[in-house]
């Protein structure tokens, strides 16, 4: 399977500030790498994703970045605001001839102080 | 475009009784895929389920069962139940075959042992 760590469990920030939340994985086969959203009580929804052939994907104030050598890729969410306040998983997949199988992180809990 | 639905959304069990839950993936999506989710934690993998056959399996005990039918939705079957199978259950379906394959989650079925 595919081990997976993710850091800061817990993260705080002043509203228009940045956030950034890293991930580890083990397995050097993976090939996309999805971040997922979780607000309270909802379904984890995905928010943006990255391939392996690219180090850095941009949607608005949402960045993902990979670096595949090192085994890491990072979430960065810029001018942060009070409805970004949600917990955060990265994932790495477990490739299978049925395609991709998803192994998560922990979470990150992102708290933005209004 | 209906995406995936699961019921019940929350259930209450007692130890050592057992449980079905259910789920309908996403139109079009032909794969099922079941996670475990307890209170803070990220979604645990318990398997995946395509072509009516289980192809992925994760670190959970034979308790744990399932199952899909022709029209690709699934169902979780959890026996003997313990106080540590407290969770919220995912279902997640994705299209097998796709580079990929993104998960679509439902709400989740809230289980409480009690």
């Amino acid at each position: 399977g595919e081990n997976v760590e993710q850091h800061p469990s817990t993260l705080s920030v002043q509203e228009g500030d940045s956030a950034v939340i890293k991930c580890t994985y083990s397995d050097s086969a993976s090939n996309y790498f999805p971040w997922y959203k979780q607000e309270l009580g909802k379904r984890p929804q995905l928010i943006i994703d990255i391939r392996s052939n690219v180090g850095e994907k941009k949607d608005q104030r949402i960045a993902v970045t990979l670096n595949k050598t090192a085994k890491h890729f990072s979430l960065h969410i810029t001018e942060t605001q009070p409805e970004d306040s949600a917990v955060y998983f990265c994932a790495a997949p477990f490739t299978s001839n049925t395609g991709n199988q998803f192994y998560f992180g922990t979470g990150t809990s992102l708290t933005v102080i209004p | 475009d209906a995406g995936v639905t699961q019921s019940p959304t929350h259930l209450i069990k007692t130890r050592g009784q057992q449980v079905t839950l259910r789920c309908s993936p996403k139109s079009g999506h032909d794969t099922v895929s079941w996670y475990q989710q307890a209170l803070g934690q990220g979604p645990q993998f318990i398997f995946q389920y395509y072509e009516e056959e289980e192809r992925q399996r994760g670190n959970f005990p034979d308790r744990f069962s399932g199952h899909q039918f022709p029209n690709y939705s699934s169902e979780l079957n959890v026996n003997a139940l313990l106080l540590g199978d407290s969770a919220l259950y995912l279902c997640a379906s994705s299209l097998a075959g796709t580079f990929t394959g993104e998960l679509f989650f439902g709400e989740g079925s809230r289980l409480t042992v009690l």
